[in-house]
């Protein structure tokens, strides 16, 4: 299975909003509502921040959020903080019953 | 609260097993419908999801390690395990452990634990 295609990088000033695509076919991303996308910091795990394409997690700020269309996912962040700078990743189910991640994206707030 | 813990040798020599162990404390394995991933991020590169197991024994592997990977339960110590053979210095990486509510979203991780893979 090939990775799900993300951006290698995205930046925003504070307070911007900012938009992560994740691309994959219709075999997972296209085929399912179930795309999460994970915030990790430096030296720590990933954490989950939106799942099954649009649903936040208990405690996750209502700045992010996440659509699809097709083929492609998408996270927003609103209100860009400087605790936003982190790398993001998709995660997508598959027809193979398997997960299949993203390359993840850098996103550095200026 | 749910919390996982890796463990397991943080060295291993070529050609043989890594093996980890993650174990799962603040509630029951059987407490729910879970899936319970592996996940592993060498350094500076990509989460790779390893593979799945339910309590039922029901597993899914990644195609591109199933050959060399297989992920047991054991209930009775709440824990469930990782078998990867003959590895290479190109499975040196972070390995995570982590529970799955539904249909592919890890909403409960580990730290993580170092291995590497060198003689």
């Amino acid at each position: 299975q090939s990775a799900l295609t993300q951006p290698a990088s995205v930046s925003g000033s504070p307070g911007q909003s900012i938009t992560i695509s994740c691309t994959g076919t219709s075999s997972d991303v296209g085929g399912y509502n179930y795309v999460s996308w994970y915030q990790q910091h430096p030296g720590k795990a990933p954490k989950l921040i939106i799942y099954e394409v649009t649903n936040r997690p208990s405690g996750v700020s209502n700045r992010f959020s996440g659509s699809k269309s097709g083929n492609t996912a998408s996270l927003t962040i609103s209100g860009l903080q400087a605790e936003d700078e982190a790398d993001y990743y998709c995660n997508s189910h598959t027809s193979s019953t398997t997960l299949v991640f993203g390359g993840g994206t850098k996103l550095t707030v200026l | 609260q749910m919390q996982l813990q890796e463990s397991g040798p943080g060295l291993v020599k070529p050609s043989q097993t890594l093996s980890l162990t993650c174990s799962v404390s603040g509630g029951s394995m059987s407490s729910g419908n879970y899936y319970w991933s592996w996940i592993r991020q060498p350094a500076g590169k990509e989460l790779e999801w390893i593979g799945r197991i339910q309590l039922s024994g029901t597993t899914n592997y990644n195609p591109s390690l199933k050959s060399r990977v297989t992920i047991s339960v054991d209930r009775s110590n709440n824990q469930f395990s990782l078998n990867l053979r003959s590895v290479t210095a190109a499975d040196t990486a972070l390995y995570y452990c982590a529970r799955s509510p539904g249909h592919g979203y890890l909403d409960c991780w580990g730290q993580g634990t170092l291995v590497t893979v060198s003689s």
